[in-house]
């Protein structure tokens, strides 16, 4: 089993939508989260990160992170057609030298239709 | 600035044959990170370092796998005996609190 399942696995939305993007953690290890976007033929570049509970927003993308329910979402406002990537939610665990030791979700792949 | 830098970008061979990953981080990361990528899926670690120590190599299939970073900077990722299994794309990162990855060599394992 994934330690990190991300939903849906695809996704298609209208030029200038919302787009919401889930991911859960099965270990409760994770304790901080990443969102990373990757478009066809290159690497992964970060989005986003968000360690603590409640809402993260950085110009058309918030992250809402609940620990409890190890659940974290990314939303995408007025969504653009260079938006049209997979996009990966990452997780680690707080413990010296396993910070940036992510452990990946399948990913969502968003197609965001003109 | 310059990115993490990965060559080759494309890599085809035949089972059995041997093949080698380079990869030039970006200056100053002391972190390393090397990311095995099957198609359609998210990248799993293969391999990182600190410097030139390996802090972590148990995702790595080390019966065919090897990988160094001997003056801490530049790194090599090589496979000994390729099996069409090992087909996928091979990322290198650095970073600290982010990782930034390179564009990969995509390996096909004929």
């Amino acid at each position: 089993q994934q330690k990190v399942q991300q939903s849906p696995e695809s996704l298609s939305v209208p030029e200038g939508g919302m787009a919401s993007l889930n991911c859960t953690s099965s270990d409760r290890n994770f304790q901080y989260f990443w969102w990373y976007r990757q478009h066809s033929g290159e690497g992964p570049k970060a989005l986003m990160s968000i360690f603590s509970d409640g809402d993260k927003k950085e110009g058309r993308f918030t992250a809402h992170l609940n620990k409890a329910s190890l659940h974290v979402s990314l939303h995408i406002r007025d969504s653009q057609p260079s938006d049209s990537a997979l996009y990966f939610c990452a997780a680690s665990e707080p413990l010296s030298g396993s910070f940036n030791k992510l452990t990946f979700g399948a990913g969502t792949r968003l197609a965001v239709c003109p | 600035e310059a990115g993490v830098t990965q060559s080759p970008r494309y890599a085809v061979l035949q089972e059995g044959q041997a093949v080698s990953f380079w990869c030039d981080p970006i200056s100053g990361h002391d972190t390393l990170y090397w990311y095995q990528q099957p198609r359609d899926q998210g990248p799993q670690l293969l391999v990182y370092f600190r410097d030139e120590a390996v802090i972590d190599n148990s995702q790595l299939p080390s019966d065919r796998f090897s990988a160094v970073r001997p003056k801490g900077t530049n790194s090599t990722l090589k496979i000994q005996s390729a099996k069409q299994g090992d087909t996928a794309t091979y990322l290198c990162a650095s970073g600290a609190e982010t990782l930034y990855f390179g564009s990969g060599t995509r390996l096909t394992v004929l």
